[in-house]
């Protein structure tokens, strides 16, 4: 089936403007993780969805960041006000129903370059 | 807090050579680890992962790991590479304190298969 799938694949946006990604997990999958990876460094955990709720959001580096999951589907990571140091690869993922040891399934990325 | 220390940010190997991939981590409780792997315009797959039982775990692709407690330690291993093992190797633990699964994640290990 199909696996998770992220858009844009690649962003390129000036300072100060806002940014949406998007990502779309496996099909029935409840979970859903966002995450960031910069150049050299491990994943950052930025939030989790178990359905449409998000229990924790202080993974959120700043309050520029925000993010939605509606439907139980589909997620947005939106960036306000975005600075240089936004710049990074985001990843999504998915999982059947979340849990310590199940295997996450990872999109391709958004990789975000802010100018 | 937890955390995870990949020790070699690349590791140069001949093709056919054996290879070890080190990670360590840090926890005060028990732990599942694991380890995904990143091919090249790819995104994150799981490897393999630890959960329960015995300490030696197979993955695909002729990788295996062992968890060693005493030692805090999941090191990952092939005895022979291929050119297709070129990728970079993450480490991971599952935070069992966190509510949100989050998965704690090392920097990473850039494996370069030497021809």
């Amino acid at each position: 089936g199909a696996g998770v799938s992220q858009s844009p694949s690649n962003k390129v946006t000036e300072k100060g403007k806002d940014v949406e990604l998007r990502c779309d997990p496996i099909s029935g999958h409840t979970a859903l993780y966002w995450y960031r990876q910069s150049l050299g460094q491990g994943l950052e955990f930025l939030i989790y969805f178990q359905g449409n709720s998000a229990p924790d959001k202080s993974g959120l580096p700043s309050d520029r960041f925000s993010a939605e999951r509606t439907g139980g589907s589909v997620s947005t990571l939106t960036i306000q006000r975005t600075q240089q140091e936004d710049s990074a690869v985001y990843l999504c993922a998915s999982s059947l129903a979340g849990g310590f040891s199940e295997t996450q399934y990872f999109g391709p990325g958004t990789r975000l370059l802010v100018l | 807090a937890q955390s995870v220390t990949q020790l070699d940010s690349q590791v140069p190997v001949f093709e056919e050579a054996p290879v070890e991939l080190r990670c360590n981590y840090s926890s005060s409780v028990s732990v599942y680890l694991f380890w995904y792997v990143q091919y090249p315009n790819q995104g994150l797959q799981l490897l393999l992962k630890y959960l329960s039982g015995s300490t030696l775990v197979k993955g695909i692709n002729g990788f295996e790991a062992e968890f060693n407690k005493s030692q805090t330690s999941f090191h990952l291993r092939k005895p022979s590479v291929h050119i297709s093992d070129t990728a970079e190797y993450f480490c991971a633990v599952s935070n069992m304190m966190d509510s949100n699964y989050q998965l704690i994640w090392g920097a990473g290990t850039k494996l370069i298969i030497k021809p």
